[in-house]
């Protein structure tokens, strides 16, 4: 069974950059058509997807958020890491990683980790 | 970008009852439409992908159903433990959208 926690700070300071890491464990982030999501959910609100990232390093953003992120993976830690810069109080969310199966579709996310809230405050 | 819109966004219900939610596509997704549980402070949990194909492990009493723009979740018996929000996500395009989420609340 696949397992995935996110770590990281849960406060950073506006203007600066927010920066979480998934840790995989139970399986492989190489495993082929399996692709590597951030999603965020900000407070009381709906979820967002931020972007994925496949273990080749192949990365799609959501336009929304494009210039100010950044997805990377590091295959030897089976890790993978979001970076999202020039944060403001809008950016105050629970920070989930998942994962999604795709076979040219995707199945949607059925592994998640527990989330992580990171709150951006002076 | 896809816009999901789901109905309603707040539902109130009694157990045994039998729940519809609506979601529907600003444009055709085929049945490229997953479900989604969460509980407050959890995760959302995946229930059902490609609009009707149940998760592992998931009780039969939610099913889905739909396709090109309109999708329900159905519970046909509500339990305890089904008093959660409900979201939908379109995976037709890689930009993935989510619906803005339906309470379920015990009536």
């Amino acid at each position: 069974q696949v397992q995935l926690q996110e770590s990281g700070p849960g406060l950073v300071k506006p203007s600066q950059t927010l920066s979480l890491t998934c840790t995989v464990s139970g399986g492989s982030i190489s495993s082929n058509s399996f692709y590597w999501s951030w999603i965020r959910q900000l407070p009381g609100k709906g979820l967002e997807w931020i972007g994925y990232i496949y273990h080749s390093g192949s990365t799609f953003y959501n336009p929304s958020l494009k210039s100010r992120v950044s997805i990377s993976v590091d295959t030897s830690r089976n890790q993978f890491s979001l970076r999202l810069s020039s944060v403001t109080a809008a950016d105050t969310a629970v920070y989930y990683c998942a994962r999604d199966f795709n076979d040219g579709y995707s199945y949607g996310f059925a592994e998640w980790g527990q989330g992580t809230l990171v709150t951006v405050s002076s | 970008d896809i816009q999901m819109t789901q109905s309603p966004s707040s539902l109130s219900a009694s157990v045994g009852d039998r729940v519809t939610i609506t979601c529907r596509a600003s444009q055709t997704i085929s049945r490229y439409l997953n479900w989604y549980q969460q509980r407050p402070g959890e995760a959302p949990k995946r229930l059902i992908y490609r609009a009707s194909s149940l998760q592992s492990g998931v009780p039969s009493r939610f099913s889905g159903s739909g396709s090109g723009t309109d999708f329900t979740l159905t519970i046909s018996s509500l339990q305890p433990e089904d008093f959660a929000t409900y979201y939908c996500q379109q995976s037709y395009t890689v930009l993935y959208t989510f619906g803005q989420g339906t309470k379920l609340e015990i009536k």
